[in-house]
């Protein structure tokens, strides 16, 4: 079993749908990040998270420690939010873990 | 000006052939990584550097050896490639000692062994 886990695995959504990725953990955090892998390949960074909620836009994440446990939120969503949405916890700035990835693909 | 660039961003070669990746940053972190990902898309960590110093490196090949001749420079070198070893590579840096600094990606690197 993994140590961090992702679901759904695929997600297909309509353009204006809301949408909700989660991830679960296992081990002690510092911090949760969220990552967005578009098609072309390049990965950057949406959100760091060691508490709460935080929002930039349509997306709004939020995490609880004490369940081990964070969202992704897609408001209103759009075919280029079509994309992998990796979530990676942070071990204290020793090491990153990925989950393995949601693939989302918002239809026109 | 690019955060974190890789070269080069496509590398095919020959199976048994010697290649490097080479990757710099210019945000002023401490720490440096490469990840390897796989067809199904999962990230792993092969290597992290610490103000050039090998602080992580996890189970790879021998074949494989990070170079970091200062802290904005961490090259990988593969020795003797394997079909196994196509993936894409991808270099990433962060501040650490906030112990909860961004990471930042370069481009990746897509190596594919013939």
């Amino acid at each position: 079993k993994n140590e961090v886990e992702q679901s759904p695995q695929n997600l297909t959504a309509q353009e204006g749908e809301f949408i909700t990725i989660n991830c679960s953990y296992s081990v002690g955090i510092s911090a949760l990040h969220w990552l967005q892998q578009h098609p072309g390949g390049g990965i950057v960074s949406l959100f760091m998270l060691s508490s709460g909620k935080k929002k930039h836009g349509r997306l709004i994440a939020t995490i609880n420690i004490q369940e081990k446990h964070s969202s992704l939120h897609i408001t209103a969503s759009h075919p280029r939010d079509s994309a992998v949405y990796i979530c990676a916890v942070d071990n204290y700035g020793q090491n990153f873990v990925f989950g393995p990835g949601t693939r989302l693909s918002v239809l026109p | 000006d690019t955060a974190v660039s890789q070269t080069p961003k496509y590398l095919v070669t020959q199976m048994g052939n010697d290649k490097s990746i080479k990757c710099e940053q210019n945000l002023g972190h401490d720490t440096m990584y490469w990840y390897k990902q796989d067809s199904k898309k999962f990230l792993k960590i092969m290597f992290s550097y610490n103000n050039k110093e090998l602080i992580i490196n996890e189970t790879v090949p021998n074949r494989f050896s990070p170079k970091s001749p200062d802290k904005a420079h961490l090259n990988l070198h593969i020795n003797s490639l394997e079909l196994g070893d196509s993936a894409v590579y991808f270099c990433a840096s962060r501040r650490r000692q906030t112990n909860t600094g961004e990471l930042f990606f370069g481009e990746g690197s897509r190596l594919t062994v013939l």
